[in-house]
C-alpha cells in the first residue's frame, strides 16, 4: 500500500533561514508524482510544488524547491528565505498513476512550520 | 482562488441529522474529489467522480454518499451525524481522471456536531 511519512510533527525557522521539511514514501510503482500543499490557518489547501517520478531534475517553484531522492524514496520540501506568511501546516501528497484511472492524492499527517521574527 | 467553490463554508448542526455539502469544480474539470479532514484521521480521501460516473472509492462511510450532477457541480450527503462527523470536508477538482496535474482544493466547508 502507499504511504506517505512526515516524521516532523513541528518545526521552528527564524524569518530569513531557509528550512527542510521531510518526506518520505512508499509505493511499488514505478510512475508517481509527489506534491506539497500549504494549508494555513485559514483552512484553505494552496499547491505549492510537483515532481515526476521520471523526472530528472528537482522541482523549483520560487523559494520551494523539492529535493527528490529516488532510492531513498524521500521527496523533502526546501524553503528558502523563509517569511512570516509561510507560518502553515505543510502536507506531503502522492499519486500513483496506474492506468489513468484516478488522481486521487495520499496525504501525510502534515509539518506545522512556525516563522520566527 | 483556486476556483473550486464550495459551500456552505461553516455548517453547525446536531447528532442524527443530515447535511448536504456542496462543490463547484474549476470551469473544464471534469472530476471531483471528496476529502475529509479530522484532527485524529488527517487527511482522508472519500470519493471520486469523473464526468458524472463514481470513478474511485476510499474510506467513505455508508452513512455518506455523494453524486456528480450534470453540469459537474458534486454533491456530498452525510447522514445520521455522529459527533466524529465533525471535521472539514475538501472537494478538489482536476481536469482529468488521471495522467498528471495537481488537485485544486476549495475552502472547505466545516462541519461541526453537537
Amino acid at each position: 500500500a502507499q504511504k506517505i511519512t512526515q516524521t516532523q510533527p513541528g518545526m521552528f525557522v527564524q524569518e530569513k533561514e531557509a528550512v527542510t521539511l521531510d518526506c518520505t514514501y512508499d509505493t511499488s510503482d514505478q510512475s508517481y508524482g509527489l506534491f506539497w500543499y500549504k494549508q494555513p490557518s485559514s483552512g484553505e489547501m494552496i499547491f505549492l510544488i510537483y515532481q515526476g517520478s521520471y523526472d530528472e531534475q528537482n522541482a523549483t517553484e520560487g523559494r520551494y524547491s523539492l529535493n527528490f531522492q529516488k532510492a531513498r524514496k524521500s521527496a523533502n520540501l526546501v524553503i528558502s528565505a523563509s517569511q512570516l506568511g509561510d507560518s502553515a501546516m505543510y502536507f506531503c501528497a502522492m499519486r500513483e498513476v496506474y492506468g489513468g484511472a484516478t488522481n486521487k492524492l495520499i496525504f501525510g499527517t502534515g509539518t506545522l512550520l512556525a516563522v520566527q521574527p | 482562488d483556486s476556483g473550486v467553490t464550495q459551500t456552505p463554508k461553516h455548517l453547525i448542526t446536531a447528532t442524527g441529522q443530515r447535511v448536504t455539502l456542496r462543490c463547484s469544480p474549476r470551469s473544464g474539470d471534469l472530476s471531483v474529489y471528496w476529502y475529509q479532514q479530522s484532527l485524529d484521521q488527517g487527511l482522508q480521501f472519500l470519493i471520486q467522480y469523473y464526468n458524472g460516473e463514481e470513478r474511485a472509492k476510499g474510506n467513505i462511510l455508508e452513512r455518506f454518499s455523494a453524486q456528480q450532477f450534470p453540469d459537474l457541480h458534486s454533491e456530498l450527503n452525510l447522514s445520521s451525524l455522529e459527533l466524529g462527523d465533525s471535521a472539514l470536508y475538501f472537494c478538489a477538482s482536476s481536469p482529468r481522471t488521471g495522467g498528471g496535474g495537481e488537485l485544486f482544493f476549495g475552502e472547505g466547508s466545516r462541519l461541526t456536531v453537537l
